[in-house]
């Protein structure tokens, strides 16, 4: 089955405490993203990647890192979360370019305290 | 400065009713666009793809005016089960990023 996997679904954690939430998809897409949504804020991107090893910062990218080493994996690095990075997350997945559907992970809601 | 933007709703109808939900985009470039839904604290999933000569899926149509810049969302016969958010999509400069509008939220009612 073509899906997005993200991990963990839920997360709790303190300031400063790094954190990583995984992201695998197995469509063999190149591009992948990392979204955060927040109420009144819409989906805005953090940083996505047009292929291995190439990522580029999207809307919102301070206080978070990506790595893109394998096609299927886009892992969303917080090195040390603050409060206001308490949001729902969701890694989201397609082919590319300019008409292309894009397919989401179920999500992962972090709650920083 | 947002680049997609929706009525954030919510747009309360009763069951048969027809609704229909616009969005502006900003970026003139832009040539094909996506209504995608959204249920509760759940993921984005594709409704429609939106190009220029318009999409009909069974209750659904979407329409394109390039002349003021919007895209329609129009859903004929309500159904209980289409309540949900309804967000606005459209790509970026090469299409590298995705602009998602705020949403659309529709509650239909018995």
């Amino acid at each position: 089955e073509a899906q997005v996997t993200q991990n963990p679904r839920y997360l709790i954690t303190v300031t400063g405490k790094k954190l990583t939430v995984t992201c695998s998809q197995n469509m063999n897409h190149e591009y992948m993203s990392w979204y955060r949504q927040d109420p009144g804020l819409g989906l805005r991107q953090i940083y996505y990647s047009m292929n291995v090893e190439v990522t580029d910062k999207g809307d919102v990218p301070e206080g978070y890192k990506v790595s893109r080493k394998e096609k299927r994996n886009f892992p969303l690095i917080l090195e040390s979360p603050s409060p206001n990075q308490t949001s729902l997350y969701f890694c989201a997945s397609r082919i590319g370019g300019r008409n292309t559907e894009a397919f989401f992970g179920q999500g992962t809601r972090l709650t920083v305290v | 400065r947002k680049e997609v933007e929706q009525d954030p709703g919510p747009f309360n109808v009763p069951e048969g009713a027809t609704v229909a939900f616009n969005c502006t985009y900003s970026n003139s470039a832009s040539q094909s666009f996506f209504w995608y839904r959204q249920d509760c604290r759940k993921e984005p999933k594709l409704l429609m793809s939106v190009y220029s000569s318009g999409n009909e899926d069974g209750r659904f149509t979407a329409q394109l005016n390039r002349a003021s810049q919007y895209i329609s969302l129009l859903i004929r016969d309500s159904k209980l089960s289409d309540s949900a958010t309804y967000l606005c999509v459209a790509p970026e400069d090469a299409g590298n990023m995705l602009t998602f509008g705020g949403g659309t939220r529709l509650m239909v009612k018995p």
